[in-house]
């Protein structure tokens, strides 16, 4: 299975600071099939970007991703109160699919 | 809307099996694929395997001996059966609807297995 690994583990930030997560795959994920998450406590993972940089429907324009192969990335342009969370992505190029062990954004 | 509501017991005695229910409001079960997804504070966010409205599956290898998923077009309802539970699937249990991504998701729900 792909293994998938982000970077940093926590970072700390304030508002309004620009912020770039990185997920590196073990292996090739084809036609960049890796997707981001946001997470809050107590709820559900948030679809951000599918496709390695496509923004899923509401998603505000100050979230982009970008990559291929294995190394992606989750840029947040600058950060509102409402970003501080949890970031995961996820591979869905091969079975099973799999997630990142995340990456925690909050505030310094 | 599409909403999505895991239902079942929150207390599973080890070695037993693990039942739940996902229902599917705001829209059809039929034409899409329905995944369960479980998020322990030890594993993380771990895929457990999908189910396609035609019934075919597709399990994570790592559970596919005990796992059993099962859909109910009538009820709206898919539905997910783990069998000879340990401690180790205590995890939070999250029904979603599968487009290789996940755009609809439950609220989850606790499992938790005693030994």
């Amino acid at each position: 299975e792909i293994v998938l690994t982000q970077s940093p583990g926590t970072v700390s930030l304030s508002p309004g600071e620009r912020v770039t997560l990185s997920c590196r795959a073990s292996q090739s994920v084809s036609s960049s099939y890796l997707a981001w998450y946001q997470q809050k406590p107590g709820q559900a993972p948030r679809l951000l970007i599918y496709g390695a940089s496509s923004r899923a429907t509401g998603i505000p324009d100050r979230f982009s991703g970008s990559g291929s192969g294995t190394d992606f990335t989750l840029t947040i342009t600058r950060l509102e109160p409402e970003d501080f969370a949890m970031y995961f992505c996820q591979q869905y190029d091969t079975s099973p699919r799999t997630f990142g062990q995340g990456t925690k954004v909050e505030i310094k | 809307q599409v909403q999505l509501q895991e239902s079942g017991p929150g207390l599973v005695k080890s070695s037993e099996t693990l039942s739940l229910t996902c229902t599917v409001s705001g829209g059809s079960i039929s034409g899409y694929s329905w995944s369960w997804i479980r998020q322990s504070p030890g594993k993380g966010l771990e895929w457990i395997g999908y189910i396609k409205s035609t019934g075919s599956t597709n399990y994570n290898p790592s559970l596919k001996s005990r796992l059993i998923l099962s859909l109910d077009t009538s009820k709206n309802q898919f539905s997910l059966k783990l069998s000879s539970v340990t401690t180790a699937d205590t995890a939070l249990y999250y029904c979603a609807r599968d487009g290789d991504f996940f755009y609809y998701w439950g609220q989850g729900t606790l499992v938790t297995v005693t030994s």
